[in-house]
């Protein structure tokens, strides 16, 4: 199994343009979530999803779309970077359980808004 | 909404032992997990408390108490390798809608 996997590796955009970032996971996991990480911080929730056709904004959801049309891809839209949008990106994917919660963590897209 | 407070920075020996305390307040409150992240890295996944008392996984150990919404990793015969950031998380809801705390770095010297 890949596990999840994030593209791009990096990014480097200017203000005002749009892209998407890519997040794919195949251990078939209903939750799937979007954190950003700003140097020496913790993770923030952008968006998160419970399932396909299911979304729900996190913590900082400004600026970001989602959409989750199948089981194991959730890609996050910007809409129109800012030079604040510059982080590094996550993409998370876990099981649902009141016993267990780990959350597994795709290598990250590094993103610069200049 | 929930907000979690961890040290922002301990230093240890190897071979010491570490004590990272993590405190919450939250409206909600289904467990409290803990991340190891290295520098450049993602964050992985260490363990969870989703009761009260210890859970232990090898060499590290998590603490967990609903009545004083607190919560604490210890790292045990630290090796160089465990240095890293150490985030607790709260969730709002069984596996997903997690809050992190501001991170705790761990710095191992010989």
């Amino acid at each position: 199994n890949a596990g999840v996997t994030q593209t791009p590796k990096f990014q480097v955009l200017k203000t005002g343009q749009s892209m998407t970032l890519q997040c794919a996971q195949d251990m078939n996991h209903e939750y799937m979530s979007w954190y950003r990480q700003d140097p020496g911080m913790g993770l923030r929730l952008i968006h998160y999803s419970v399932g396909a056709g299911i979304t729900d904004q996190g913590e900082v959801p400004n600026g970001y779309n989602v959409s989750r049309s199948t089981t194991e891809d959730f890609p996050l839209r910007l809409l129109s970077a800012a030079p604040s949008q510059t982080s590094v990106y996550f993409c998370a994917s876990s099981y649902p359980g009141l016993d267990y919660n780990e959350q597994f963590f795709g290598p990250g897209t590094r993103l610069t808004v200049l | 909404g929930q907000s979690l407070e961890q040290p922002s920075e301990v230093t240890a020996v190897e071979g010491a032992i570490v004590q990272i305390n993590c405190t919450y307040q939250t409206s909600g409150f289904y467990g409290l997990s803990w991340y190891q992240q290295h520098d450049g890295g993602a964050p992985t996944f260490l363990s969870y408390n989703a009761l009260d008392g210890l859970e232990e996984t090898g060499r590290f150990s998590s603490f967990l108490s609903r009545s004083d919404s607190y919560g604490y990793l210890l790292l045990q015969e630290l090796q160089m390798k465990d240095s890293a950031s150490y985030f607790c998380a709260g969730g709002e809801a069984a596996g997903n809608k997690l809050t992190f705390g501001g991170g705790t770095r761990v710095l191992v010297k010989p």
